[in-house]
């Protein structure tokens, strides 16, 4: 089961940054927390991931809270094309595969 | 690049045939994972392969399903005796290390009547 929690949606403006919040309380001290998108009608992609430190690449930053049992994706300046549904996964020390939850559907407004 | 390729994009089939999914990873990948996703739902897991070895088949749902890897490359999920309830998106990715970043096809659209 996905162990991550996620608020069902959320909207923002157009060039303004979006705070996506996931909380991840059970997270163990190896597991990394990963960030996919799916736009609409497409397969997820990968956004980012990030164990301890914040991680900042050319699609977002990732925010990590200091006790792990939450982080925040960052969108700097959000465009259309930014409506997706974005999904908080965390992976299981040792574990391979990733268990998706029902995610934060973004709305961008023009 | 070539990204993951699905075949076919859409499948329309009447219950109780059989139906075979296709995957084509990115070349090279060692990591090649199956999902099915309901409208308005997060991807569900399947199975995955490292390889040619299936190394986890707990999301299979009962055994009218199974996939296949066998040279480590294309990978077929094959389902028996279709049942509506079967219909849905059916995902594929792969991986270049075995816990890389995931990069999905554009699914397979199956619909049982």
């Amino acid at each position: 089961d996905a162990k991550t929690t996620q608020p069902n949606s959320m909207e923002s403006n157009e060039e303004e940054p979006v705070h996506l919040p996931c909380n991840h309380s059970t997270i163990s001290g190896t597991d990394y927390i990963h960030w996919y998108r799916q736009l609409p009608s497409q397969g997820p992609e990968y956004v980012i991931h990030g164990l301890t430190s914040n991680v900042n690449n050319r699609m977002a930053s990732l925010a990590i809270a200091e006790d792990r049992k939450s982080s925040t994706l960052i969108l700097h300046r959000a465009t259309l094309r930014d409506a997706a549904v974005y999904y908080c996964i965390h992976r299981d020390q040792g574990a391979q595969k990733l268990v998706f939850g029902q995610g934060t559907r973004l709305t961008i407004n023009p | 690049g070539a990204g993951v390729s699905q075949s076919p994009r859409y499948k329309v089939t009447k219950r109780g045939q059989d139906v075979a999914l296709r995957c084509d990873p990115i070349s090279g990948h060692v990591s090649l994972y199956w999902y099915r996703q309901a409208l308005g739902q997060g991807p569900e897991f399947l199975t995955y392969f490292n390889y040619e070895a299936q190394q986890d088949k707990s999301g299979l749902p009962n055994d009218r399903f199974s996939a296949e890897r066998p040279e480590g490359s294309i990978s077929t999920l094959t389902i028996q005796r279709t049942e509506q309830r079967d219909s849905a998106m059916y995902r594929c990715a792969s991986s270049l290390p075995v816990r890389g970043p995931l990069h999905f096809g554009n699914g397979t659209r199956l619909t049982v009547t």
